[in-house]
């Protein structure tokens, strides 16, 4: 166990739609990283947050987006749903000012889009 | 754009063999670290290597960094059942001097048959 939660585990929705991911780090940690997985992509950055402020953006599209709360709890909203948009997201979290960089990944939310 | 590639895509070996992964890189990384995934989980930090040259064991497992730190493999002695996995190596990339997103390789799949 990471100690990064994630929910739901698990989501299937329309296309057109909208969805909320969440994301907790683990006690301590003020930075959450984005990731989508597909098969044919592997595992793609999207956006990270450090104590509620966006610090970088990968390949996240504009119908994609992030905030990171006082609590530090992260989520996700993905809109407008494609059924290209269906794959694994993770999130991570890591130690302030860590020279090695290290993340921590919580088990994922998979989500359909039909 | 920093780019990682890995190398076998795939790996089917026999209990007890042994076996070599690859991650290179044309590009420097201040730190580089190997996850292990199984199917349906989040990535599960391994080790993390900083200094070039620098080689890490974990049991059976042992990591290295190249001289230059562009690239780096990961060594399995007499492969067990339990190893098998995709496997991850990601670098550490900087932006203004601060805590950076990791770039991922796009794995090795592993799998160790009894």
């Amino acid at each position: 166990d990471s100690g990064v939660t994630q929910t739901p585990k698990h989501l299937i929705t329309a296309t057109g739609q909208r969805v909320t991911l969440r994301c907790s780090p683990r006690s301590g940690d003020l930075s959450v990283y984005w990731y989508q997985q597909s098969l044919d992509q592997g595992l793609q950055f999207l956006i990270h947050y450090y104590n509620g402020e966006e610090r970088a953006k990968g390949n996240i599209l504009e119908r994609f987006s992030a905030q990171q709360f006082p609590d530090l709890h992260s989520e996700l909203n993905l809109s407008s749903l494609e059924l290209g948009d269906s794959a694994l997201y993770f999130c991570a979290s890591s130690v302030v000012a860590s020279w090695s960089y290290e993340q921590y990944f919580g088990p994922g939310t998979r989500l359909t889009v039909t | 754009t920093q780019l990682l590639e890995q190398s076998p895509q795939f790996l089917s070996i026999q209990e007890g063999e042994n076996l070599t992964v690859y991650c290179n890189s044309s590009s420097v990384f201040s730190s580089l670290q190997w996850y292990r995934q199984e199917p349906g989980e989040g990535p599960v930090l391994l080790v993390t290597v900083v200094t070039g040259g620098e080689v890490k064991k974990l049991k059976r497992l042992t990591f290295q960094f190249g001289d230059a730190r562009k690239d780096s493999s990961l060594h399995i002695t007499a492969a067990q059942p339990g190893d098998t996995g995709l496997y991850l190596c990601a670098g550490a990339e900087n932006y203004g001097g601060s805590q950076g997103n990791l770039i991922f390789g796009k794995g090795t799949k592993l799998s160790v048959k009894p």
